[in-house]
């Protein structure tokens, strides 16, 4: 059974920082594509970035809405998607959603139950 | 950015009762296209990708069609556990983009 499961959540304060996991299982994550998404309440989500498998380099993309600030990073040997957050802003606050990817498609065909981040004074 | 646009915002349906849901892309996606349920407090779930391929474990009365721009998403026979709010994406280009979602309520 595939298992994704988050952590890293919480509070923090404008300008702050966080560094989101993602435990893997049930799959063998290494030869997967892998992403972040976060929905804010009572609105849809929004993809923020993606890693690509070894054999295609582990390159990276991500959306502009975050690009500069955060940084997503994988680590196959212990089964782990990270997501480093600086420079937090209020608007960044959101359930956070790690995703498997449907082979190399841009389609997420697992999710993690997500993390809450609050950024806020 | 590719737009996604979902109509209606939300509907109610009858037990039984067959309903549609249109996604509309602002520009040709090919069949690019996913269907997600999401039930409250719970992750988004896939349902559909290219456009019109059912994901295993799926039941049947969830169909998908259309290519280009515009989609669709049929739920026929209606069932309690359909409620909740179901979002199209597009995995064409990037970044890949969500529709606002359509609320989906039993009658």
């Amino acid at each position: 059974e595939v298992k994704l499961l988050e952590s890293g959540g919480g509070l923090v304060q404008p300008g702050g920082s966080l560094r989101l996991s993602c435990a893997a299982s049930g799959f063998t994550f290494a030869d997967f594509y892998m992403s972040w998404i976060r929905q804010s309440p009572g609105k849809a989500p929004e993809w923020l970035s993606f890693i690509r498998n070894k054999a295609n380099s582990y390159t990276t993309e991500y959306n502009p809405s975050v690009k500069g600030r955060f940084t997503i990073s994988r680590d196959d040997t212990q089964n782990v998607l990270y997501l480093q957050m600086n420079t937090l802003r209020t608007e960044d606050t959101a359930i956070y959603y790690c995703a498997k990817h449907e082979w190399q498609l841009f389609y997420f065909d697992y999710w993690g139950q997500g993390v809450m981040v609050t950024v806020s004074s | 950015d590719i737009q996604m646009t979902q109509s209606p915002h939300s509907l109610s349906a009858s037990l039984g009762e067959t309903v549609s849901i249109e996604c509309l892309a602002s520009e040709g996606i090919s069949n690019y296209l996913a269907w997600y349920q999401q039930k409250p407090g719970k992750s988004p779930q896939l349902l559909i990708s290219f456009a019109s391929s059912l994901q295993n474990g799926v039941p049947s009365r969830f169909s998908g069609s259309g290519s280009g721009t515009q989609f669709s998403l049929k739920i026929s026979n209606m069932q309690p556990e359909d409620e909740g709010i179901y979002y199209c994406q597009q995995g064409y280009k990037y970044p890949p983009t969500f529709g606002g979602g359509t609320k989906l309520e039993l009658k």
